[in-house]
């Protein structure tokens, strides 16, 4: 079946730590991949995108991803996190027409 | 301003009594979709429509209903509720060419069944 994995549900970081948030996506077609924020009771909102191309893909916040299609990885990356990154961090994938999303990662910073 | 709305944001209810989540985007979205979010367990699709008159199951439908008689209207039905449907949904749109399911997502009904 189709699925995203992410492998940390809950991650840490102290102010300023660099951050890597992993994402596997199990499709061999054309996928189209997605990370999305939901900060404390809010919607969701989308960080980034990759669709094609430069598989290093800069979002909003300071936030990038890298698409590294031999390992069906899409891994959300930010040098330096604040305390205003804490918020849940959602992997997805569209797959064959549904968005498939993954389990979720909890980001805590302290300040 | 771009936006998807859901109505009620909270709501809580009790065993069997019919509801309905209204969704509305005014943004000419050919897709929209329905998802429950569970702790730990992300967000999953319950039913997605392509356009107008087309639904289809996403991979939790189970005691949901859904339709689409209009192109910015997108109701969620729970005929008979029951405690196992407490979560919190969220609807979203998107145009299906071109951003290619870019979704937008509205702020979120939080539900209680009792």
């Amino acid at each position: 079946a189709q699925s995203v994995s992410q492998h940390n549900h809950h991650v840490i970081l102290s102010e300023a730590a660099s951050l890597e948030l992993g994402c596997n996506y199990s499709y061999g077609g054309t996928v189209n991949l997605f990370w999305y924020v939901q900060y404390p009771g809010q919607h969701l909102q989308l960080l980034l995108k990759y669709f094609s191309g430069d598989p290093l893909v800069k979002g909003i916040k300071g936030f990038e991803a890298e698409f590294i299609k031999s390992k069906f990885s899409f891994n959300l990356r930010k040098p330096s996190v604040q305390w205003s990154d804490t918020a849940e961090y959602f992997c997805a994938s569209n797959q064959g027409g549904k968005l498939i999303f993954g389990q979720g990662t909890e980001l805590s910073v302290k300040p | 301003e771009a936006q998807v709305t859901q109505n009620p944001r909270y709501l809580i209810t009790v065993t069997g009594k019919k509801l309905t989540v209204t969704c509305s985007q005014n943004m000419n979205h050919e897709y929209m979709s329905w998802y429950r979010q569970d702790p730990g367990l992300g967000l999953r699709q319950i039913y997605y429509s392509m356009n107008v008159e087309v639904t289809d199951k996403g991979d939790v439908p189970e005691g949901y209903k859904v339709s689409r008689k209009e192109k910015r209207n997108f109701p969620l039905i729970l005929e008979s509720p029951s405690p196992n449907q407490t979560s919190l949904y969220f609807c979203a749109s998107s145009f299906i060419s071109g951003s290619l399911y870019e979704q937008y997502f509205g702020p979120g009904t939080r539900l209680t069944v009792t």
